[in-house]
């Protein structure tokens, strides 16, 4: 199973939008709704901040939003903050109790 | 709260095996699986294989499927992977993370593994 595919970088100055895209294929992103994204800081553990493609988990800003069309779902930070700077991973369900995630994304604040 | 505490960092010669463990508390242990991600050194996010503590049934992505063994012991509320045949490129942080909804909500701190002659 290859990992999803994601941009290496994206930026954005503070108060904008940055959109992060996962693409993968029918058999995991476009097959499930079992997309979720995570933020990760230097030297931390992930942090869940999507789940099942656009659910948000008490406690996560509703900048945070996330969609999916077709084989690619994408997460959308609003109103950047110095703060959202991290690092993004999705990752897919691909059946058979297996899982596969993203190559991630480098969000840098402008 | 719910808590995921991992065992500490590691150092393995190539070839060797290592047991990583992660206790859970502040939930019911046998309710939630557990999954296993690793990053090695500046890298990316890895699914490595998942755990019922239920049933012990387990799952594991198909590069590991030969190497790594998770099992776990209801009576600690423990969980434990054990990686064989150690290479240089299993070099890396492990996390253990409880599975909610379709997610992974609570994260372990992490284990470094460093394998080296």
């Amino acid at each position: 199973q290859s990992a999803l595919t994601q941009p290496p970088s994206a930026s954005g100055s503070p108060g904008q939008s940055v959109t992060i895209s996962c693409t993968g294929t029918s058999s995991d992103v476009g097959g499930y709704k079992s997309v979720s994204w995570y933020q990760q800081h230097p030297g931390k553990a992930p942090k869940l901040m999507i789940y099942e493609v656009s659910k948000r988990p008490s406690g996560v800003p509703d900048r945070f939003s996330g969609s999916k069309s077709g084989n690619t779902a994408s997460l959308t930070v609003s109103g950047l903050q110095a703060e959202d700077e991290a690092d993004y991973y999705c990752i897919s369900y691909v059946g058979s109790n297996n899982y596969v995630f993203g190559t991630g994304t480098k969000v840098t604040v402008l | 709260q719910v808590q995921l505490v991992q065992s500490g960092a590691e150092v393995k010669k190539p070839g060797a095996s290592v047991k990583v463990s992660c206790k859970a508390s502040g939930y019911t242990f046998t309710g939630y699986q557990i999954h296993w991600v690793r990053q090695a050194p500046g890298q990316g996010l890895e699914w490595v294989g998942r755990i019922d503590p239920n049933s012990g049934g387990t799952d594991y992505a198909l590069k590991f499927r030969d190497r790594v063994t998770m099992t776990r012991d209801w009576t600690l509320s423990t969980v434990y992977m054990e990686v064989s045949r150690l290479r240089s490129d299993d070099t890396a942080i492990y996390y253990c993370a409880r599975k909610s909804y379709e997610a992974f909500e609570y994260w372990g701190q992490g284990t470094l593994v460093i394998v080296s002659s």
